[in-house]
């Protein structure tokens, strides 16, 4: 089957650098993105891993290995407006897309 | 500015009633989708369209009809049959379903039983 994991939540505080995993569980898939979705509010795109390694974007950072089924974003000099939910998304083929249920993020000041 | 537009943002939808969300985007994109999202839960692929006059089930079709009459529309009918349709509705669109590619959300809809 295919399945997904993020942490239902996390706080960290403003200013910090806080890192969300993922870990997934599937045959095969195109990509994996990550979408930042505010309460109430449509997901917007941050990032995507085609291949290994990182790709840095800003304070955004996202990390892909297919070996170890693991995706991690990391988010650098946090800001309130960070608090959000983040979605891990996998693309496994065309109209094919998994969402993850989520990460909740919380900064406090 | 280009993007994907939904209406209404709120609806409310009585025992037995058919609702219909609006979907428009002036992307030019040919591939176009149907989300929901419950709490705790990762968005469910509902309908997707990959080109005029044709669409196709996702996950949960279930209670729920589309139409794909025009590249830039793609309404969702929730219907009476679909039991438990409280829940926010997010329409989404794509360059092509074939290939790897950004989906780009409208703003969603939230619909609620009364």
């Amino acid at each position: 089957g295919q399945n997904i994991d993020q942490p239902t939540e996390m706080t960290a505080t403003e200013g910090a650098i806080v890192q969300i995993n993922c870990t997934y569980q599937t045959s095969g898939f195109n990509g994996l993105f990550w979408y930042q979705q505010h309460a109430g509010e449509a997901p917007t795109f941050l990032s995507y891993n085609v291949l290994d390694g990182l790709e840095e974007k800003g304070r955004f950072s996202s990390f892909l290995s297919r070996s170890k089924g693991y995706s991690y974003l990391l988010l650098k000099e946090l800001q309130m407006k960070d608090s959000a939910s983040y979605l891990c998304v996998l693309n496994t083929g065309g109209f094919k897309t998994i969402f993850g249920a989520g990460t909740r993020l919380f900064v406090k000041a | 500015d280009g993007g994907i537009t939904q209406s209404p943002k709120y609806l409310f939808r009585k025992e037995g009633q058919n609702v219909t969300l609006s979907c428009e985007q002036n992307l030019n994109h040919d591939a176009m989708y149907w989300y929901r999202q419950d709490p705790g839960q990762g968005l469910r692929l509902i309908y997707y369209s990959q080109i005029v006059n044709d669409f196709q089930k996702g996950d949960i079709a279930e209670g729920y009809s589309v139409s794909r009459e025009k590249k830039e529309s793609f309404p969702l009918t929730v219907t009476s049959a679909q039991k438990n349709p409280t829940a926010f509705y997010l329409c989404a669109s794509s360059i092509d379903s074939r290939q790897l590619g950004t989906i780009y959300f409208g703003e969603g809809s939230w619909l609620t039983v009364v």
